[in-house]
C-alpha cells in the first residue's frame, strides 16, 4: 500500500463551484499534514497545513482532517481558472521524519 | 526577504558524467531536503540536511549524494549518470524541519541525461 493516495484526475469542476481535492495515508501516527499547488512548469507552492482534527479556513480554501479515517482533504470554493493546477498531498509520518508526498491531482476549472 | 535560490536551472550531462547541483535556502532556515520529480514517480525524497548533517535519507542509491555548508547551502551530486535521472531536482527549505513547517521550494535543477 502507497503512503499517500490521492486520486490523480484531471477533476474539472465549472467556474465558481467548490473544486473537493482528497488524500489518504498509510501511518496513524502521522502528525502534519499540507497541501501544495504546482502550476505546469513550476515548483510546489505551500498552501494549506492542518495538524488538528476537523476544519482550517483560510481565504477560499478549507483543510479537512480525519485522523481516525487516516484522511485530508481540500475544499476550493468559487473555484477560479487561476485555480487550475496540482494539488499535492504532504504527510509527515512521524516526528522527525521528511514529509511524503503523494502524486498529486490534477484539477481544471473551466470557465 | 529572498527565496530559496537553485542553480543552475538546467543542465544537459551525458550518460556516465557527474552532476552538482546547488541550493541556498531561505536565510535563517536550517534544514535542506531535495526531492527528485519525475512524471512517473512524482515527488521522491533524496535526503534532508539540518546543521552540515544528513538527518534523512530516502531509497535512493548511493550515486546520490549530498553536503550542507556552515551557512546552510547545500549541493547535491549525482555521479555516473544514467538516463533515468532525468528528471526535476527540487531543494526546499525549511525552517528547522520539524513537521510543524511546511517547505518553500526552490525553482528546481531541470537535469536531461542524454
Amino acid at each position: 500500500q502507497k503512503e499517500v493516495e490521492q486520486n490523480s484526475g484531471p477533476l474539472s469542476v465549472p467556474e465558481g463551484a467548490i473544486a473537493s481535492l482528497n488524500c489518504t495515508y498509510s501511518d496513524r501516527v502521522s502528525q502534519s499534514f499540507f497541501w501544495y499547488r504546482q502550476y505546469s512548469g513550476k515548483s510546489p507552492e505551500l498552501i494549506m497545513s492542518i495538524y488538528s482534527n476537523g476544519d482550517k479556513e483560510d481565504g477560499r480554501f478549507t483543510a479537512q482532517l480525519n485522523k481516525a479515517s487516516q484522511y485530508v482533504s481540500l475544499l476550493i470554493r468559487d473555484s477560479q481558472p487561476s485555480d487550475s493546477a496540482t494539488y499535492l498531498c504532504a504527510v509527515n509520518l512521524a516526528y522527525g521524519q521528511n514529509f511524503v508526498f503523494g502524486p498529486g491531482t490534477r484539477l481544471s476549472v473551466l470557465p | 526577504k529572498a527565496g530559496v535560490t537553485q542553480t543552475p536551472r538546467y543542465l544537459i550531462k551525458t550518460r556516465g558524467q557527474q552532476v552538482t547541483l546547488s541550493c541556498s535556502p531561505i536565510s535563517g532556515h536550517r534544514s535542506v531536503s531535495w526531492y527528485q520529480q519525475t512524471p512517473g514517480q512524482g515527488l521522491q525524497f533524496l535526503f534532508e540536511y539540518f546543521s552540515e548533517t544528513q538527518r534523512n535519507k530516502g531509497n535512493f542509491p548511493g550515486r546520490f549524494s549530498g553536503r550542507q555548508f556552515s551557512n546552510s547551502r547545500s549541493e547535491m551530486n549525482v555521479s555516473t549518470l544514467e538516463l533515468g535521472d532525468s528528471a526535476l531536482y527540487l531543494c526546499a527549505s525549511s525552517l528547522d524541519g520539524s513537521e510543524y513547517y511546511g517547505y518553500t521550494f526552490g525553482s528546481g535543477t531541470r537535469l536531461t541525461v542524454v
